[in-house]
């Protein structure tokens, strides 16, 4: 069974533009989670997506956005770039169709993101 | 606030030895916990999920333990190897993951 894609695996943008991130589940799999890593902040929690609706959300600023489709594939959108929007971001997919965080998360390989 | 801490931050070992990365919380409501590893530049990996009602859970040469009560959970290698290398991270598995700050181990030959 494949694994978690990511697409694109990089990306370079200027300060102000705006950038939308593709996240493909695990089959079967319909809930995702996008995640921010950066070396001073770790692993932050962005927001997850079950059955396309907005289940939990993180602590980001409403410049973060994210959407997920019929098929469960989700992209996330971060508009009016900020240098420190620099980061690996990743997303994970499980069944979860408890919610309670019962299930294994799934880690999709990142999209490595600068902002110049 | 949740926290999830790790200690050591950082290990270096030479091959052969048995390991043990450690993870704490403050908060200690019944949650299941996460292992992952990360290779560099790399995602997650997960290695292994206790679920709260359990105690452990083992996986080839890794062992993970949870104990709800004091808040903590320990992650054993046994005989470390070289590929062993990378950051493990343990995280409390509830609606999202909180990570902890990891442990970056390297094995040495």
């Amino acid at each position: 069974k494949a694994g978690v894609t990511q697409t694109p695996r990089y990306l370079i943008k200027t300060r102000g533009q705006q950038v939308t991130l593709s996240c493909s589940p695990i089959s079967g799999h319909r809930s995702v989670s996008w995640y921010q890593q950066t070396p001073g902040q770790g692993l932050q929690f962005l927001f997850e997506y079950f059955s396309e609706t907005q289940r939990n959300k993180g602590n980001f600023p409403g410049r973060f956005s994210g959407r997920q489709f019929s098929n469960s594939r989700s992209e996330m959108n971060v508009s009016t770039l900020e240098l420190g929007d620099s980061a690996l971001y990743l997303c994970a997919s499980s069944l979860a169709y408890s919610g309670g965080g019962a299930d294994t998360q799934y880690f999709g390989p990142g999209t490595r993101l600068t902002v110049l | 606030k949740q926290e999830v801490t790790q200690i050591p931050a950082a290990l270096s070992v030479p091959e052969g030895e048995n390991l043990v990365l450690n993870c704490s919380f403050t908060d200690s409501a019944i949650y299941n916990l996460q292992w992952f590893r990360q290779d560099p530049g790399k995602g997650l990996t997960s290695l292994l999920l206790i679920q709260s009602s359990q105690r452990e859970q083992t996986s080839g040469r890794l062992n993970a333990s949870l104990d709800k009560s004091s808040g903590r959970s320990t992650l054993y290698i046994a005989a470390s190897q070289p590929g062993d290398s990378a950051t493990y991270l343990c995280a409390r598995n509830t609606d999202k993951l909180i990570f902890g700050t990891g442990t970056r181990l390297q094995v040495f030959p």
